[in-house]
């Protein structure tokens, strides 16, 4: 298995962007998890999903965040308007659901905002 | 709810050196415990975990304890290598929901 694909690796954009950040889960797998990693924050849980239905979405920080999740191989996260201090790593993680609690990361996304 | 900490780095020592770094939990019930590593530019990995107490998850040479007495999970490694520097991640299941809760992260450097 490829295991969890983001793209793209590296995002630059300046203010006011609007930023789309694509995640394909482990095939099979149940649930699909956003998480953003900063330096003062750590890893924070964004959202997430179970069977491509948001369970969790208390951890976006403010309504320009939005993700979806359209079918069991994609999601996407979407910033609009960027700003700053969004500037962070932008993990997704899936996990299989009724085998166990393990979480699978993939690459990242490192976003940049001007 | 449920929460972990973990020792804070940087962690430096020399190749062979003997590893530990702490995490201590508070939990309710006796979740999973794992430990991730984060090498330079990658995402998380999951290093090894133990399901329930008194379990020994190993993994590349890692080890950690599942101890309820001391509700900890210390990492251990007997001889680091340079190739172990990383960021290392003690984390557990959150509280009623599917998520895991990480701890701050502990970076490793390894000198040759």
């Amino acid at each position: 298995d490829a295991g969890v694909i983001q793209s793209p690796r590296h995002e630059v954009t300046e203010m006011g962007q609007e930023v789309t950040l694509r995640c394909k889960p482990i095939s099979g797998h149940d649930y699909l998890f956003w998480y953003r990693q900063t330096m003062m924050r750590g890893l924070e849980l964004l959202i997430y999903f179970n069977n491509n239905v948001p369970i969790d979405d208390s951890g976006m920080p403010e309504d320009r965040f939005s993700a979806k999740m359209p079918n069991a191989s994609f999601s996407t996260l979407k910033i609009q308007p960027s700003e700053p201090r969004d500037s962070a790593v932008y993990f997704c993680a899936s996990n299989p659901g009724t085998s166990g609690d393990t979480q699978y990361f993939g690459p990242g996304t490192r976003l940049t905002v001007l | 709810g449920n929460s972990v900490t973990q020792m804070e780095g940087p962690v430096t020592l020399s190749e062979e050196a003997f590893l530990t770094i702490n995490c201590t939990y508070t939990a309710t019930g006796y979740p999973s415990l794992f430990w991730y590593v984060q090498y330079p530019g990658e995402g998380l990995q999951l290093l090894l975990k133990a399901t329930k107490a008194d379990d020994k998850g190993s993994n590349k040479g890692f080890e950690a304890t599942y101890r309820k007495e001391t509700t900890s999970f210390h990492l251990e490694k007997g001889s680091v290598q340079v190739s172990d520097s990383a960021v290392y991640f003690c984390a557990l299941p959150d509280t009623g929901r599917r998520a895991l809760t990480f701890g701050s992260g502990t970076r490793l450097q390894v000198q040759p």
